[in-house]
């Protein structure tokens, strides 16, 4: 069965570096693409950027001058970075996988709550 | 880029059908995917590639995509369909995904 976990802390101080770990069971990485998408509370679904396990990356043109993603297939992990943050930066922060555009994401992990505090 | 257009709010009493559109220019000429996500839940592809079911998911949910509007339509809606719902497509212009901004469909 595939999993996706995400993990790291659930409070982050203003100005310094988010960082999230996706761990990844019963498939290897090396086979998709990885994204992070976050989600405001009470708002919408929003596109971080995506990673292949060959480097591909492509960021969100809000977020590109903040966001660093990287892989560990040693660990199976996908790590997403996010400098310089603001409370505009708290979300709940998901991770996910698809195999190519036309397949969508077709598994989410569960999804941490990241609070950015002054 | 793409902007993803959809209604904040859609209402459909049980039994009856649901349809959830997302407006955007030429966006048939995209692939498009749907997902669904409860209360407190993390997001479930529902559709993808305008129309296919994803195994597991109920012949009750379908999709179609033209011109400037893709639909996803809900038959014979039952209150555990009551969520939130959002289009995604991937913008082969500058390389990066798209969500519409979500419906929150209510059962009545």
């Amino acid at each position: 069965q595939v999993q996706l976990q995400e993990s790291g802390p659930g409070l982050v101080t203003a100005s310094e570096t988010l960082s999230l770990t996706c761990s990844v069971s019963g498939v290897s990485i090396s086979s998709y693409y990885w994204s992070w998408v976050r989600q405001p509370a009470g708002k919408g679904l929003e596109w971080i950027g995506r990673i292949s396990v060959d480097g591909i990356t492509n960021f969100s043109p809000s977020l590109t001058t903040r966001v660093t993603m990287s892989v560990d297939t040693s660990k199976n992990q996908v790590s997403l970075k996010l400098r310089a943050v603001t409370a505009a930066d708290t979300a709940v922060y998901y991770c996910a996988k698809y195999g190519n555009v036309k397949g969508g994401f077709d598994l989410w992990g569960q999804g941490t709550l990241v609070t950015v505090s002054s | 880029s793409n902007v993803l257009t959809q209604p904040p709010s859609v209402s459909v009493a049980p039994g009856q059908t649901a349809s959830i559109t997302c407006g955007g220019s030429n966006i048939a000429s995209k692939i498009l995917h749907w997902y669904q996500q409860r209360p407190g839940q993390a997001p479930v592809l529902v559709i993808f590639d305008d129309s296919d079911r994803p195994p597991g998911i109920p012949e009750r949910f379908s999709g179609s995509n033209s011109g400037n509007m893709a639909t996803l339509t809900i038959s014979r809606v039952e209150a555990g369909d009551e969520a939130d719902y959002y289009c995604q497509v991937w913008d082969t212009d500058t390389d990066f995904w798209v969500f519409g901004g979500g419906t929150k469909l209510t059962v009545l």
